[in-house]
């Protein structure tokens, strides 16, 4: 089946420190999705990618659709304790339902 | 609104036994998914459903896995029998049409299979 190769798997990093993640795909995608998980919660939407090249912002948070579109990153600046979770990219593929799920990095920030 | 319900929240049992898993959805939201978690998988789709048919479940990973949408507020995830392999985090999620921003994850199930 389709695939999402997120990058890093997991991170430890300074607080204050920015966060850089990204997600490959060999498929050509036509939304990317960028959401987080705290510990014994479900996933939550952050970021809803729709056109290549879109870049877009939510507080310290930016995420890019790769021109190719098969790819997309997630900046994250001056992390803070609460920036500590699992970070998934999604991917919805033209005119299919679902979405497919990268697996995930593990944010540790320290103190 | 409540949100995605999903109960219960945790469920420890032993292999062999039958394990149900609901969820209510968001009301007026058409699709629905269960989704299960694991270390090694990640998230992954098992079955999904819209306006109560179910579309795709390809992801099922095998016969002792059934989902059933009797009407639009409630859903079930029935593991029958369990084994310890099952163990994991499983989801659902309910969303309003194509919007991919109105697509809300459940606080998860965890399921341990002794």
């Amino acid at each position: 089946g389709q695939q999402l190769n997120q990058s890093p798997q997991s991170m430890f990093i300074q607080e204050g420190e920015d966060v850089s993640m990204n997600c490959t795909s060999s498929s050509i995608f036509n939304t990317w999705l960028w959401y987080k998980q705290d510990p014994g919660e479900g996933p939550v939407l952050l970021i809803a990618l729709y056109k290549a090249g879109e870049l877009t912002s939510n507080g310290r948070l930016t995420a890019q659709f790769g021109i190719t579109r098969k790819d997309s990153f997630l900046n994250i600046s001056a992390s803070i304790p609460s920036d500590v979770g699992i970070y998934f990219c999604a991917g919805q593929l033209w005119r299919d339902d679902k979405i497919i799920f990268g697996k995930g990095t593990r944010l540790h920030i320290l103190p | 609104d409540a949100g995605v319900i999903q109960s219960p929240r945790h469920e420890v049992t032993e292999m062999g036994q039958e394990v149900t898993l609901r969820c209510k959805p968001i009301s007026g939201h058409d699709y629905l998914f269960w989704y299960r978690q694991t270390m090694m998988r990640g998230l992954e789709l098992l079955i999904y459903f819209n306006n109560n048919v179910p579309i795709d479940d390809s992801g099922m990973p095998e016969d002792r896995f059934s989902a059933k949408m009797p009407n639009a507020s409630f859903s079930t995830l029935k593991i029958q029998p369990s084994e310890p392999r099952d163990s994991a985090v499983y989801f659902c999620a309910s969303r309003l049409g194509q919007v991919q921003e109105t697509q809300y994850f459940g606080p998860g199930t965890r399921l341990l299979v002794l």
